[in-house]
């Protein structure tokens, strides 16, 4: 089955210092990558995906890319705030005879301090 | 808020017993999705039910059924409860059941088990 394995596990950053969280994943057959988001007392939150026919997706402060030869895929977030503090999640998703099977590595916990 | 909705948010239990956690996914959402997350742990999939029929199994344990209702509401039963059972458990809804498709999160329930 699908490996997915994210580092580093805890990232602390200055505010406006950048972070960068990175996945591998071990199933050739993975067609998307979500990322998700999880504040405290909540559950994980969507905030960018990225399909495997395209190698870099940005939306405002956040970019996901992909290499699929190397099977790795990054979160980057430009000029951290104190409100990036949370867990990040990403996953590996493939559609497995017409359902999706969804891995999560085991998350990131970025502090961003003031 | 996702429009997933969980009850109960906080269960606590003994061991040896039997709960039902309850899941309401999003409106016109046919996929709903059971994760558990345990103390550190990322998030390991339980089961995928689509418009009322199974269709993906994870890591569940024997002790844990699910099943989906003709109103697509989800419940997950635990049975024969131990310790290592505590952990938040989400639910998890989408459109489809393709691999593109956003998993929307509910606000998980915590169960503990004394």
């Amino acid at each position: 089955g699908e490996n997915v394995e994210q580092h580093p596990s805890t990232l602390s950053v200055q505010e406006g210092d950048s972070a960068v969280i990175k996945c591998t994943y071990s199933d050739s057959a993975s067609n998307y990558f979500p990322w998700y988001k999880q504040e405290l007392g909540k559950g994980p939150q969507l905030i960018i995906d990225i399909r495997s026919n395209v190698g870099e997706k940005k939306d405002q402060r956040i970019a996901v890319t992909l290499n699929k030869t190397a099977k790795h895929f990054s979160l980057h977030i430009t000029e951290t705030q104190p409100e990036d503090s949370a867990v990040y999640f990403c996953a590996a998703s493939s559609n497995s005879g017409g359902y999706q099977k969804v891995t999560f590595g085991t998350g990131t916990k970025l502090q961003v301090i003031p | 808020d996702s429009g997933v909705t969980q009850t109960p948010k906080h269960l606590i239990t003994a061991t040896g017993q039997r709960v039902t956690l309850r899941c309401s996914p999003r409106s016109g959402d046919l996929s709903v999705y059971w994760y558990q997350q345990s103390l550190d742990q990322g998030l390991q999939f339980l089961i995928q039910y689509y418009n009322g029929e199974e269709r993906a199994k994870g890591n569940i344990l024997e002790r844990f059924s699910a099943q989906q209702f003709p109103d697509l509401h989800s419940e997950l039963n635990l049975s024969s409860l131990e310790l290592g059972d505590s952990a938040l458990y989400f639910c998890a809804s989408s459109e489809g059941q393709g691999a593109f498709h956003e998993q929307y999160f509910g606000p998980g329930t915590r169960l503990t088990v004394t």
